[in-house]
């Protein structure tokens, strides 16, 4: 089975700060790979797929790169309600699996 | 627009089996899209269950296989979840969602607001 790492598993930034998360997949995974954020109480919400490609709807603010075993995703500028868990998601042979997230908050 | 809603009983006994639906509305599951189940324990992470197509495919988590059968119903534009044998380590909020490309493998785009399930006696 493909495992998924993350980190920081948690950060404070300030309002305005660039964010970074990491993902790191234990295979090549190409760009099999999505970032969802996730809001306390409410189901997660699709931002990116496959590794870089901004979901309709979604703030240019935030960003995602890399392909095979490592991806990044990118806050380029805080916001208050970016103030969620962040997980990243690859879907390869027909097996999907999270990574185990990434807590934001504001400093 | 599309939406999605599970509901079944928000108890369940040890050893029992766990039945949930997830109604659609806005689109017909027979034009096509996979649709998946997703849990996840309180204060823990995403786990995908399985998922299915209108045609009856499905794909299953192999950690879950043995217990997990995923059904569509297009006469009600549903799609169920069952998850046989259950443990208190099987409480969590379940979701469903669509997923955004004509693959068993994408992104789930498109998500239920969630059901929580607690397995105690």
């Amino acid at each position: 089975d493909i495992q998924m790492t993350q980190s920081p598993s948690s950060l404070s930034a300030s309002v305005g700060d660039r964010v970074t998360i990491t993902c790191q997949a234990s295979q090549d995974i190409s760009n099999y790979l999505n970032w969802y954020q996730q809001k306390p109480g409410k189901a997660p919400k699709l931002l990116i797929y496959d590794a870089s490609n901004l979901e309709t709807g979604v703030p240019s603010r935030f960003s995602g790169s890399g392909s095979g075993t490592d991806f990044t995703f990118t806050i380029s500028s805080l916001q208050p309600e970016d103030i969620a868990t962040y997980y990243c998601q690859q879907y390869d042979n027909l097996l999907l699996t999270f990574g185990p997230g990434t807590k934001v908050d504001i400093k | 627009q599309v939406q999605l809603q599970e509901s079944g009983p928000g108890l369940v006994k040890p050893s029992e089996t766990l039945s949930l639906t997830c109604a659609v509305s806005g689109y017909s599951i027979n034009s096509g899209y996979y649709w998946g189940w997703i849990r996840q324990p309180p204060g823990k992470g995403l786990e995908w269950i399985g998922s299915v197509y209108h045609s009856g495919t499905t794909f299953y988590n192999p950690s879950l296989k043995s217990r997990v059968t995923i059904s569509a119903d297009t006469s009600k534009n549903q799609f169920s979840l069952k998850l046989s044998s259950v443990t208190a380590a099987d409480t969590a909020v379940y979701y469903c969602a669509r997923l955004r490309g004509g693959n068993p493998d994408d992104a789930f785009h498109i998500w239920g607001q969630g059901t929580m399930v607690t397995v105690s006696s």
